[in-house]
C-alpha cells in the first residue's frame, strides 16, 4: 500500500525558516518525480513544486521561487521542501503527492502538514 | 499560466441526482485533465485523468469528457460518499494548475 506521511510543519514568524519532510513507502519512491501541492485555509489546490525521480530536474511556481527548494534522498525514500523568508501568503497545509508514473497529476497524496507563517 | 475555471462553484443535489461540474482552461490543453474529489480535513483523491480515464478503483458512476478548453465531471447517480469539493488540474503545462472548486452539498 502506498504512504506517503508528512512532517515538520508548525508556527514560523515571517521570514522565518522551515523544512517539510515526507516519508514515502508501499512503492519504489527512485522510479517516481514527487511533488508538493499546498492548499490555503479554505481555499483550493496549488501546485508548489516537481523533483525527477534522480534529483536532476526542478520546477517551481513562480511564487516561491527562489526561497523555497525541493529535494530528495532516494536512499531514505524521503522527500523534502526547504522554506525560507516565509509570507503569511505561504499559510497552508502542505501535501506530499507521488506524480503518476507517465504524466503530470498526482496519484497519491500524504494526510498534509499545516504550516503557519504568523507574528 | 493557464487558468481553470469551474463552474457552478458551488450547488446542492440531491442522493440520486446527475449531476456535471464544467472546467474550462483558459488555451487549450489537450486531454492533459484530471479531476479530483477532496472532502473536508482530507487529502485530495485522484478520480479521472486523460480528461476521461477513470483510475483504479473509482466507481464507474463518476465520468469525463472533453478536450481542449472544455471539459465536464459527472456523477451519474449522487450517493450520500460524493458530497465533497471537486477540483480539476491541467497538466499540459508548467505551472501546472487546478480549478478553484466545485462544492456538492446535500440539498
Amino acid at each position: 500500500e502506498v504512504q506517503l506521511v508528512e512532517s515538520g510543519g508548525g508556527l514560523v514568524q515571517p521570514g522565518g525558516s522551515l523544512r517539510l519532510s515526507c516519508a514515502a513507502s508501499g512503492f519504489t519512491f527512485s522510479s517516481y518525480w514527487m511533488s508538493w501541492v499546498r492548499q490555503a485555509p479554505g481555499k483550493g489546490l496549488e501546485w508548489v513544486a516537481n523533483i525527477k525521480q534522480d534529483g536532476s530536474e526542478k520546477y517551481y511556481v513562480d511564487s516561491v521561487k527562489g526561497r523555497f527548494t525541493i529535494s530528495r534522498d532516494n536512499a531514505k525514500s524521503s522527500l523534502y521542501l526547504q522554506m525560507n523568508s516565509l509570507r503569511a501568503e505561504d499559510t497552508a497545509v502542505y501535501y506530499c503527492a507521488r506524480r503518476s508514473s507517465s504524466w503530470d497529476y498526482f496519484d497519491y497524496w500524504g494526510q498534509g502538514t499545516l504550516v503557519t507563517v504568523s507574528s | 499560466a493557464i487558468r481553470m475555471t469551474q463552474s457552478p462553484s458551488s450547488f446542492s443535489a440531491s442522493t440520486g441526482d446527475r449531476v456535471t461540474i464544467t472546467c474550462r482552461a483558459s488555451q487549450g490543453i489537450s486531454s492533459y485533465l484530471a479531476w479530483y474529489q477532496q472532502k473536508p480535513g482530507k487529502a485530495p483523491k485522484l478520480l479521472i485523468y486523460a480528461a476521461s480515464t477513470l483510475q483504479s478503483g473509482v466507481p464507474s458512476r463518476f465520468s469525463g469528457s472533453g478536450s481542449g478548453t472544455d471539459f465536464t465531471l459527472t456523477v451519474s447517480c449522487l450517493q450520500s460518499e460524493d458530497f465533497a469539493t471537486y477540483y480539476c488540474q491541467q497538466y499540459y503545462s508548467y505551472p501546472l494548475t487546478f480549478g478553484g472548486g466545485t462544492k456538492v452539498e446535500i440539498k
